[in-house]
Order: structure tokens, then C-alpha cells, then sequence
């Protein structure tokens, strides 16, 4: 196991289109947190899974996003009709149940919005 | 609401002197709180916890629940501390709360 890996590392695309990232976090952790990074600022929260149940959103989720985690594993977070506010870098971490134990990080996907 | 403030955006040491990050938080219940930190083209890592009071690469952290502050400290800065420091915590639920972080440079 390499820890958490994100895919892709960069996406470029056009105002108005959709894209759709992957997490694969690692196998024995059953929390998925997704996060996102603009520059300057501290990663800020967007949703989290445990298992295959999301159990929790952000305000920062539109109706845009969706998250999803079908069997528990990997995750992906599509973004529909992109906005250029939407730039930013896309962090994926997971975690064992119980907060005490801190995130194990993905690298993130860097998104630009054209 | 939780929330965490890291005041200083940038500090600059010279190696060898000692260095202090500061992080105050605000929430009403039993926080627990983490530093992260960011190396150049690295990830985002754990540095430590304040539930274990461990010392990592010689840094350490006292969580004072009267003054809602988690400061990093370390003795003797090193060239290699250099990077990107976040202040975390977990209130309700599991998810962190980051602060805007700190960006450290040890000049040699």
C-alpha cells in the first residue's frame, strides 16, 4: 500500500465542463474526507465518508458537486458545469474511525478552470 | 462553530533559534488538535497530536485549554523545518478544521 493516491495530478478544462476526480485511500482506513485548497488559504472541508455512507457536507458543496462511494473503497468528486471560482487544488485524505488518529493526505488534483 | 487562527502568515528564524508557531482555536466542547506540516512538492503530513504529547523532529506542542492555544515549538530550528505548518482540529463529528497556516523559513 503507497498511501493515498489521487487521479489525476492536473486538470485542465473549459468553463462549463464537467469533470470527475478519483481517490483510492488506503485499504484498512474506512473514513474519506475530501478538501479543498486555494492559494493561501488551509484546506477546507467538503464532505466526508465512512464506508460507503456519506456522512456529512459543507456549505461549500453545491449543487454542482457530488461525491460518491460506492463500495466503500475508492471515491470520486465530480464537478458539473465548472466555474473558474472553482480552481483550486482538490485534496483527498482517509483516515481509521475516530478522529484521534489525524489524515493520511493524498498529493491532490490541481484543477484550472479556462 | 470551530475554528482555528494561525496570526503569523510568514516567520523567518535563523537556524539555531528557537521557534514558536502560534495557533488559537474556538470551540465550546473537547477539542483535539494536530499539526500538519508541508514540504516543498511534498504532501501535507501529520505532524503531531496533542492527545499522544509526543515530540516529532524535536518539535512540541501543549494544548492550553485556558488560553485555546496549541503552539508548535522547537528549541533549536533546523534548515530542513522549513515549510508550510497547519494548525488542525477535530471538534463535532471527525472532520478537521485547518487554519490559514504558517509558512516557516530557517535561514542559514
Amino acid at each position: 500500500d503507497t498511501g493515498v493516491s489521487q487521479d489525476p495530478r492536473h486538470k485542465i478544462t473549459k468553463r462549463g465542463q464537467n469533470v470527475t476526480f478519483r481517490c483510492d485511500p488506503i485499504s484498512e482506513h474506512n473514513r474519506l474526507y475530501w478538501y479543498r485548497q486555494t492559494l493561501g488559504q488551509g484546506p477546507e472541508f467538503l464532505t466526508y465518508f465512512q464506508n460507503e455512507a456519506q456522512l456529512e457536507k459543507s456549505r461549500l458543496l453545491s449543487d454542482r458537486f457530488s461525491a460518491e462511494r460506492p463500495k466503500g473503497s475508492f471515491s470520486t468528486l465530480e464537478i458539473q458545469r465548472t466555474e473558474q471560482g472553482d480552481s483550486a487544488m482538490y485534496l483527498c485524505a482517509s483516515s481509521r474511525q475516530g478522529g484521534s488518529y489525524g489524515y493520511t493526505f493524498g498529493s491532490g488534483t490541481r484543477l484550472t478552470v479556462v | 462553530a470551530q475554528r482555528v487562527t494561525q496570526p503569523e502568515k510568514l516567520l523567518s528564524v535563523f537556524k539555531g533559534a528557537p521557534v514558536e508557531l502560534k495557533c488559537n482555536y474556538s470551540y465550546s466542547g473537547s477539542p483535539e488538535l494536530f499539526w500538519y506540516v508541508q514540504y516543498s512538492r511534498q504532501r501535507l503530513q501529520l505532524l503531531l497530536r496533542h492527545i499522544s504529547r509526543e515530540s516529532i523532529k524535536g518539535f512540541t506542542a501543549d494544548l492550553n485549554k485556558g488560553e485555546t492555544s496549541f503552539h508548535l515549538k522547537k528549541p533549536f530550528a533546523q534548515e530542513e523545518d522549513s515549510a508550510m505548518y497547519y494548525c488542525a482540529l477535530s471538534g463535532s463529528g471527525s472532520r478537521l478544521t485547518f487554519g490559514e497556516g504558517t509558512q516557516l523559513t530557517v535561514n542559514p
